[in-house]
């Protein structure tokens, strides 16, 4: 039984560019949740979805980054114009009611 | 808003001995689920254990926790720690009880044990 799949597992990029980052959740589950992991801060909630539909984006930092779900297969995170204060892990869990279950994350290097 | 204090950033133990570590909230809901979440070097973070009801001991895998209204409080124990344990450990809360909502985390702290 797969878990939750994010790829890539790790991105470098260049300040200025842009990163999409993506999830795939357990199968059936019907809650989506983006946060962002730093030695500093913890987990930082982002975003999340419940069956497809956005929920709270409360976390977001508004103008440059942006969260969607086509499908319930798949989520993606979006980071415009990248800044070195965004590198971090992102992690994406899912969840059929309330336990998360998390992804491994990907890690976002911005240099 | 909701937030978890998590005060240490580091323990340190040694293999044999008791652990305790500290988790406060403050929340204005009164529906609220408590979460301790742990996360192994280069893993997930994994559901560790779960309450809601006040003054409750929840125990699982040799950690215990009680959730304390009055001091708004939900630590972590183990009353003797093994070198596996050394991890990440989060606590959390969700202000919607058992509704799915959103976990909001604690800064996280690192279990050390030593041999």
């Amino acid at each position: 039984n797969a878990g939750v799949i994010q790829t890539p597992r790790h991105k470098v990029t260049g300040k200025g560019q842009e990163a999409t980052l993506w999830c795939e959740p357990i199968s059936g589950h019907s809650a989506v949740f983006w946060y962002r992991q730093t030695i500093v801060q913890g987990l930082e909630f982002l975003t999340y979805f419940r069956n497809q539909a956005p929920i709270d984006d409360s976390g977001m930092p508004k103008e440059r980054f942006s969260a969607q779900m086509p499908n319930q297969s798949h989520s993606t995170l979006k980071i415009q114009s990248t800044q070195p204060q965004d590198s971090a892990v992102y992690l994406c869990a899912s969840s059929p009611r309330n336990t998360l279950y998390f992804g491994e994350g990907s890690r976002l290097i911005v240099v | 808003g909701d937030s978890v204090t998590q005060t240490e950033g580091l323990v340190t133990v040694t293999e044999g001995l008791p652990v305790m570590l500290n988790c406060t909230y403050q929340t204005a809901y009164s529906d609220v689920a408590f979460f301790w979440y742990v996360q192994y070097l280069n893993e997930a973070p994994k559901l560790l254990l779960r309450s809601s009801t006040d003054n409750k001991r929840t125990e699982h895998q040799g950690f215990h926790a009680t959730l304390h209204k009055s001091s708004s409080s939900f630590h972590l124990q183990k009353s003797s720690v093994q070198l596996s344990d050394s991890a990440l450990y989060y606590c959390a809360l969700s202000d919607r009880g058992n509704m799915g909502y959103k976990l909001t985390f604690g800064t996280g702290t690192s279990l050390l044990v030593d041999p």
